[in-house]
């Protein structure tokens, strides 16, 4: 198994470009998971999905970002404008149902907004 | 809601001696918890679970946490620790009633020769 697939795993951008973000989930898995880490704020949950449907969306920090997850073998994590308070790790997980609830990480993608 | 509260930002710690990280949680229904690790530049994985049962748990790599319900507290230990044990450890706490996970802040684990 592959484990949950991330891309890119770097990205720099300039303020104000559109950043998307990539993420294949482990297959089978239920339950898709983003996160932001930073030094300030730790791991936050942003969004997860059921079945690919959004469940809880209360983490997105503002308008600018948007989640989508068209099929159950992907998902995006869409910035615009970004903005250099943006930059950050972030992390997709999965899970699936039952399981001892067990989220899978992948690797994360560092993003910097110059 | 809930809350978790790793007690240690950064724990420096010679090479074989023990260790232990602290953990307590606040929440007003029952709880699973969580430990994960996170190596440089590296995704988290799973340490130990505690799920229901046995209040001692064991995981991977030595390590092995006890669920305190009256202190709320579930405090993570290795015996021995290895140069290689070198990491950042988080607990993480899931509401019986829904499927989120909160983190605490993170214990950074040194191990020194």
């Amino acid at each position: 198994d592959a484990g949950v697939i991330q891309s890119p795993r770097h990205e720099v951008t300039e303020m104000g470009q559109e950043v998307t973000l990539r993420c294949k989930p482990i297959s089978g898995h239920d339950y898709l998971f983003w996160y932001r880490q930073t030094m300030m704020r730790g791991l936050e949950l942003l969004i997860y999905f059921n079945n690919n449907v959004p469940i809880d969306d209360s983490g997105m920090p503002e308008d600018r970002f948007s989640a989508k997850m068209p099929n159950a073998s992907f998902s995006t994590l869409k910035i615009q404008p970004s903005e250099p308070r943006d930059s950050a790790v972030y992390f997709c997980a999965s899970s699936p149902l039952g399981g001892g609830y067990e989220q899978y990480f992948g690797p994360g993608t560092r993003l910097t907004v110059t | 809601a809930q809350s978790v509260t790793q007690l240690d930002s950064q724990v420096p710690v010679f090479e074989e001696a023990p260790v232990e990280l602290r953990c307590n949680y606040s929440s007003s229904v029952s709880v699973y918890l969580f430990w994960y690790v996170q190596y440089p530049n590296q995704g988290l994985q799973l340490l130990l679970k505690y799920l229901s049962g046995s209040t001692l748990v064991k995981g991977i790599n030595g390590f092995e946490a006890e669920f305190n319900k009256s202190q709320t507290s579930f405090h993570l230990r290795k015996p021995s620790v290895h140069i290689s044990d070198t990491a950042e450890y988080f607990c993480a706490v899931k509401r019986s009633n829904d499927y989120k996970l909160s983190f605490g802040a993170g214990t950074t684990v040194t191990v020194r020769a």
